[in-house]
């Protein structure tokens, strides 16, 4: 089965600190996306990637940085956590060429105070 | 217009009833279709793809209209732990790089 792992589950910052969400796939997937969910909103592409060092932006990108220096490794940084980025935030891989099929993390619940 | 619509709900519905959602899609080169179903709090997770001839896994179906850029989602005998929020997923392909377009999701409660 296809893992993509988001370490930090639950976090709590304040505003103007500096966030760091990692993600990690385990089946040599091409992509990697990050996503926002908000109530009524649905999911929204910050960032995503396909293939090292490549990066993307998606519709919200604004206050976000991405990298991605090793294949299954795609992190997503907040330089400067704001209220408004209190979220949960799901990163996905998908295979790439020959398979478009997308796979979650469990997600991380941010809350900015 | 959104690029991909679904009705929001909530669809609350017995148990043993039949459900059906509907997805649209603006993008005529949209090229692949999926169902995802969410859980509260939780990711969301691959229920089916969906293809051009209609597919079925158990007491799921999935159907594509191209023609109309629609795709649906039959449940038949509705269980209580069908209760989720499921989301259409439409794929495209753009200057190399794989588009993908989640609707917001549509909302089932099935109750007792």
């Amino acid at each position: 089965d296809v893992k993509v792992t988001q370490s930090s589950r639950y976090l709590v910052k304040r505003t103007g600190e500096k966030v760091f969400l990692e993600c990690v796939q385990d089946m040599d997937h091409e992509n990697m996306f990050w996503y926002r969910q908000d109530p009524g909103l649905g999911l929204r592409l910050i960032y995503f990637s396909y293939d090292v060092k490549m990066k993307e932006k998606g519709d919200i990108p604004e206050g976000y940085s991405v990298s991605r220096e090793k294949k299954e490794r795609f992190s997503l940084i907040l330089e400067s956590a704001s209220t408004n980025q209190t979220s949960m935030y799901l990163c996905a891989s998908s295979p790439g060429a020959g398979g478009n099929t997308i796979y979650f993390g469990e997600g991380s619940w941010l809350t900015v105070v | 217009r959104k690029e991909v619509e679904q009705d929001p709900g909530p669809f609350n519905v017995p148990e043993g009833a039949t459900v059906a959602f509907n997805c649209t899609y603006s993008n005529s080169a949209s090229q692949s279709f999926f169902w995802y179903r969410q859980d509260c709090r939780k990711e969301p997770k691959l229920l089916m793809s969906v293809y051009s001839s209609g597919n079925e896994d158990g007491r799921f179906t999935a159907q594509l209209n191209r023609a109309s850029q629609y795709i649906s989602l039959l449940i038949r005998d509705s269980k209580l732990s069908d209760s989720a929020t499921y989301l259409c997923v439409v794929n495209y392909y753009s200057g190399g790089y794989q588009k993908v377009t989640f609707g917001t999701g549509t909302k089932l409660q099935v109750i007792p």
